[in-house]
């Protein structure tokens, strides 16, 4: 796995419904992003991991979405009772650490669309 | 908290020619990092090209360099001999030093650059 891979690819959903979405980064990175780019518009900061641990969770958007990860390896950011403004495209990144500043390396994202 | 500012929705320009995309930011912070990512529409998001803002000479990456210039918090990205795998959105971004990399990257809306044949 040379790359941050995500899945689905696409996911349609019907409003209410729950809706998890995965990231597995690339091995030995111990950071995690999670990104939310709504359509026409750039990416929106949600929240980041240290290893398996999230400091601050005050970038999500409601008390709807919630993340985990687990060890330093796959995270699922979870929705639930979707909304139509959930409706964006989710990208999740890695990096070496968060503890400094490195290059972050992006999945090809989950497209996320709400009926 | 910073903001990222592209003011230029649109560019569309002829393969081989030189083309400049703009960006603004706002920060009270004197150490931080600036980078320019290309996203195709397979999403994927790459970065093109980094600036600490720490260093005066601006960074250069083969065809692509950048003009920074910290006093008007201007980060402006140059493409050279653009060629048709250039065309995509191309997002600038910034990253505080102080927040190390828990801040996460503040994106500006992207410019939607199309190289024509």
């Amino acid at each position: 796995g040379a790359g941050v891979s995500q899945s689905p690819s696409n996911k349609v959903t019907e409003k209410g419904k729950d809706v998890e979405l995965r990231c597995d980064p690339i091995s030995g990175h111990t950071a995690l992003y999670w990104y939310r780019q709504r359509l026409g518009q750039g990416l929106e900061f949600l929240i980041y991991f240290q290893g398996n641990s999230a400091p601050d969770k005050s970038g999500l958007p409601s008390d709807r979405f919630s993340a985990e990860r687990t060890g330093e390896s796959v995270s699922t950011l979870t929705i639930q009772r979707t909304q139509q403004e959930d409706s964006a495209v989710y990208l999740c990144a890695s990096s070496f650490s968060a503890m400094e500043i490195y290059e972050q390396y992006f999945g090809p994202g989950t497209r996320l669309t709400v009926t | 908290a910073q903001t990222v500012t592209q003011s230029q929705p649109e560019m569309s320009v002829q393969e081989a020619e030189t083309v400049t995309l703009s960006c603004t930011y706002d920060t009270s912070e004197n150490n931080y990092y600036l980078f320019w990512y290309k996203q195709p529409p397979s999403r994927q998001m790459i970065l093109v090209i980094r600036q600490e803002a720490y260093k005066q000479q601006n960074a250069t990456e083969n065809r692509f360099s950048v003009n920074f210039q910290k006093a008007a918090k201007s980060f402006s990205l140059k493409i050279s001999d653009s060629q048709l795998g250039d065309t995509a959105m191309y997002f600038c971004a910034f990253m505080g030093y102080s927040g190390g990399g828990a801040d996460g990257l503040t994106f500006g809306k992207g410019t939607h650059l199309i190289i024509q044949p």
